[in-house]
């Protein structure tokens, strides 16, 4: 596989139930970032890890958990989550130049549409 | 709080036409800007990055920026009703390599 793939695609949760959304990248990359994407408004960011450690939590809800286990992988994981948290989930890599000209390049996966009942 | 600006649209153009979508940021620390387009159900696709002032070309896409004025912009020569989709500016500053989205402008291209 090639590129950022996220899964599942599609999920439909109630609100008491735990679930995880997943990504992994096979480009390389040395960071990982999960955005909200909501009609009508910009690029949410929530979670931005590079070289696995966190570096960025744009004061997330705490029912919303990243995990990212090494550089390829990185999980959401979901619970007791409400309605207005319905959205769009998208997982992006991107090359972090350190010490140069930052690239900012992001790859995004195809996303994770999450209802929540 | 750094923010990118960006007409909602649509903008909505014949095919053959050039295509004009504008940004503008707050930060003036913004040393990166991209464009990235958008299809509908679709995640945003990188499609053209900027780091100096002037004109970046590539193919029918050109990228303009004006540091002083603190404003990017793409055009879209002989536009296409593949084009149609929403366009996304980002910017990112020179401390963090993370950009800043704006909303996005749709762009309709029409037979």
């Amino acid at each position: 596989e090639t590129g950022v793939t996220q899964t599942p695609r599609h999920l439909v949760m109630g609100m008491t139930n735990k679930k995880s959304l997943k990504c992994e990248q096979h480009l390389g990359h040395n960071a990982m970032y999960w955005y909200k994407q909501s009609a009508k408004k910009p690029l949410e960011l929530m979670f931005v890890y590079s070289l696995e450690e966190r570096v960025e939590n744009n004061s997330v809800p705490s029912r919303f958990s990243p995990e990212c286990p090494n550089s390829s992988h990185l999980f959401l994981h979901l619970h007791t989550l409400q309605p207005e948290d319905s959205a769009l989930y998208l997982c992006a890599s991107s090359q972090d130049v350190a010490g140069g000209l930052n690239t900012g390049e992001l790859f995004f996966g195809e996303g994770s549409r999450l209802t929540v009942l | 709080q750094k923010e990118v600006e960006q007409n909602s649209g649509p903008l909505s153009v014949p095919e053959g036409a050039i295509a004009s979508l504008n940004c503008t940021y707050s930060d003036r620390g913004s040393q990166s800007f991209f464009w990235y387009r958008q299809y509908s159900g679709k995640s945003p696709e990188l499609i053209m990055s900027i780091y100096s002032n002037g004109d970046k070309e590539d193919g029918r896409f050109t990228a303009q920026l004006n540091k002083a004025s603190q404003y990017v912009s793409l055009l879209i020569r002989d536009s296409q009703p593949s084009d149609s989709a929403t366009y996304l500016c980002a910017a990112s500053s020179g401390g963090s390599y993370i950009p800043t989205f704006g909303r996005g402008t749709s762009l309709i291209v029409h037979p």
